[in-house]
């Protein structure tokens, strides 16, 4: 089954602890992201991946770091978490080819 | 930048009845897909209908349809016959049409519509 899966679901951490919530998929995308969903502000891109080895910056990407070693990964890292972090996560993917983006499941994190 | 509007926060709709969402969009490229979102209690974020700017044909989906007007730079999603799974958050989101480049990968969205079924 196609999917992208991220884990954990949910999450509570406290300030400053370093953490990275995993995102893998099995359709061989090229292009993969990272969004926040915040109440009243819709998702925004924190980061995203057109290839292995090529990442960049999206909307707010202040706090978090990613990496993309391997064409089915794209962790999200949190090296030093705050509570304005405190969000839902989501990672999708999408071929290069295609309009449809694949979202996970979701990360709830909360930072105290 | 790309900004997608959504001015109705939330919204009610008797069961088996028609309800339309707004969404307004501005951009200055000519090449673009819109889509509509379903994010459930579930959370999982669930593709309803797309559109592509280049086809004048609003998109439609069984229950599903879009009114599409290019120059007013608006994307209304139509549902009808609505029933009480529809109940959940509808995101509004857009998407460069340009391929091969970093912005093509970035969905903008709009702060979404919750829509409630009501019996």
């Amino acid at each position: 089954e196609a999917q992208v899966t991220q884990n954990p679901r949910y999450l509570i951490t406290v300030t400053g602890k370093k953490l990275t919530v995993t995102c893998s998929q099995n359709m061989n995308h090229e292009y993969m992201s990272w969004y926040r969903q915040d109440p009243g502000l819709g998702l925004r891109q924190i980061y995203y991946s057109m290839n292995v080895e090529v990442t960049d910056k999206g909307d707010v990407p202040e706090g978090y770091k990613v990496s993309r070693k391997e064409k089915r990964n794209f962790p999200l890292i949190l090296e030093s978490p705050s509570p304005n972090q405190t969000s839902l996560y989501f990672c999708a993917s999408r071929s290069g080819t295609s309009n449809e983006a694949f979202f996970g499941q979701g990360t709830r994190l909360t930072v105290v | 930048a790309q900004t997608v509007t959504q001015s109705q926060p939330e919204m009610s709709v008797q069961e088996a009845e028609t309800v339309t969402l707004s969404c307004t969009y501005d951009t200055s490229e000519s090449d673009y897909y819109l889509f509509w979102y379903k994010q459930p209690p579930s959370r999982q974020m669930i593709l309803v209908i797309r559109q592509e700017a280049y086809k004048q044909q609003n998109a439609t989906e069984n229950r599903f349809s879009v009114n599409f007007q290019k120059a007013a730079k608006s994307f209304s999603l139509k549902i009808s016959d609505s029933q009480l799974g529809d109940a959940a958050m509808y995101f509004c989101a857009y998407r460069r049409g340009i391929l091969n480049t970093g912005t093509a990968s970035k969905l903008t969205f709009g702060t979404g519509t919750r829509l409630q079924v009501t019996l």
